[in-house]
């Protein structure tokens, strides 16, 4: 199945630290959207991007729409143990549909 | 407002046998899509229902299917269940096409 490029793949940081993680797809979105996974628990959505360009913030959260819509990025700044999780990127292409394709995951784990 | 739920949470069910997964979406939502989660393919779109219509449907065999109702519960069905259909079933939620999705925790079926 079709999956976006992720990278890191994992992470292992220090708390207090900031974090970066990004997406790549070779084709185009309208939508970008970062949930965040926690063991045994579906994805909880993070932050959603409209617009090329586009930065949005969530608290210690920011993430950005790149400018082709082929890639986006998110940042954590002041990292805590409870951003402990996966991180997963998401493109949609809209029109007709609300399927989501998926980035392969970024594994976080924050120590104290 | 109570968020997306599924059931049931686990499952334990043999080769051969199928299996009906239910997810109720938020409240006033009407689109409803269901995703696999597997270590090695990642989350993978199944299908996607508005207003009890499949509105899409992802490169899965013919032994998954879903339905919605007009109520917007929705259900998914895996006949002929296969050792390989061990995941974590997701469901989510949204208030019409092309806006944010919301997730559920899951259904983690196990095939022995």
């Amino acid at each position: 199945g079709q999956q976006l490029n992720q990278s890191p793949q994992s992470m292992f940081i220090q708390e207090g630290e900031d974090v970066s993680m990004n997406c790549t797809s070779s084709s185009i979105f309208n939508t970008w959207l970062w949930y965040k996974q926690e063991p045994g628990e579906g994805p909880v959505l993070l932050i959603a991007l409209y617009k090329a360009g586009e930065l949005t913030s969530n608290g210690r959260l920011t993430a950005q729409f790149g400018i082709t819509r082929k890639d986006s990025f998110l940042n954590i700044s002041a990292s805590i143990p409870s951003d402990v999780g996966i991180y997963f990127c998401a493109g949609q292409r809209g029109g007709a549909t609300n399927k989501l394709i998926f980035g392969t995951g970024t594994l976080l784990a924050v120590q104290p | 407002k109570a968020g997306v739920t599924q059931t049931p949470r686990y499952l334990i069910k043999t080769r051969g046998q199928q299996v009906t997964l239910s997810c109720s979406p938020i409240s006033g939502h009407r689109s409803v899509s269901w995703y696999q989660q597997t270590p090695g393919q990642g989350l993978q779109f199944l299908f996607e229902y508005f207003s009890e219509t499949q509105r899409n449907k992802g490169n899965f065999p013919g032994r998954f299917s879903g339905r919605q109702f007009s109520n917007s519960r929705s259900e998914m069905n895996v006949s002929t269940l296969e050792l390989g259909d061990s995941a974590l079933y997701l469901c989510a939620s949204s208030s019409d096409p092309d806006n944010e999705q919301f997730f559920g925790p899951g259904t983690r079926l196990t095939v022995l």
